[in-house]
């Protein structure tokens, strides 16, 4: 089957950097995304990877290892706003709906 | 914003009942998806339509059902509730039918409570 395995809870300091990483088992692949989630909130699209590599955008950065079937996301300069649940997602066979992992839980204390 | 209306954003309802669920995609996106959130479970994926046509299903149970109307609106149908069923429930469209490449835009969510 499908899975996606990332770690249920990272702690870290305001200012600090924070990898949260994803393992995938996917038939066939079709890139890797990352979402984020507030507290009862929507998930919002932070990231994707479709080649091997590291993708920036600003303080996120996510990268991809296709051949280990492996990837994080990065966050760097932590604020106490980026305390929330970090999901990645790969699309299920044939690339069509996307397949979320369990999430990770990042908490950023002061 | 994201675009994606979803209503009621919450409802209480009685074991055994049925309960629908309404989604308005983005303007101009073909496909609606619904994801079932619940603590122990994560995000799970529900059904896919693409331009009206079922075009992936996932954990969806028999009980539950969806479809996707001529103006791209989608309705879930949750049928003989059970406690189980508390949840949130999220729709999510995008442009094309395949979500890899392409981002996948969420709306704010339906918190549905059986009681």
């Amino acid at each position: 089957g499908q899975s996606l395995e990332q770690p249920s809870e990272v702690t870290a300091v305001e200012g600090a950097i924070v990898q949260i990483n994803c393992t995938y088992q996917t038939s066939g692949f079709y890139g890797l995304s990352w979402y984020q989630q507030h507290d009862g909130g929507a998930p919002t699209f932070l990231s994707y990877n479709a080649l091997d590599g590291l993708e920036e955008t600003g303080r996120f950065s996510s990268f991809l290892s296709r051949s280990d079937s492996y990837g994080y996301l990065l966050l760097q300069e932590l604020q106490m706003k980026d305390s929330a649940s970090y999901f990645c997602a790969a699309p299920r066979e044939a690339g069509t709906a996307l397949i979320f992992g369990k999430g990770t839980t990042l908490s950023v204390s002061s | 914003d994201s675009g994606v209306t979803q209503t009621p954003k919450h409802l209480i309802t009685a074991t055994g009942q049925r309960v629908t669920l309404r989604c308005s995609p983005r303007s101009g996106d073909l496909s609606v998806y619904w994801y079932q959130q619940s603590l122990d479970q994560g995000l799970q994926f529900l059904i896919q339509y693409y331009n009206g046509e079922e075009r992936a299903k996932g954990n969806i149970l028999e009980r539950f059902s969806a479809q996707q109307f001529p103006d791209l609106h989608s309705e879930l149908n949750l049928s003989s509730l059970e406690l189980g069923d508390s949840a949130l429930y999220f729709c999510a469209s995008s442009v094309a039918s395949q979500a890899s490449g392409n981002t996948i835009y969420f709306g704010e969510g339906s918190w549905l409570t059986v009681v």
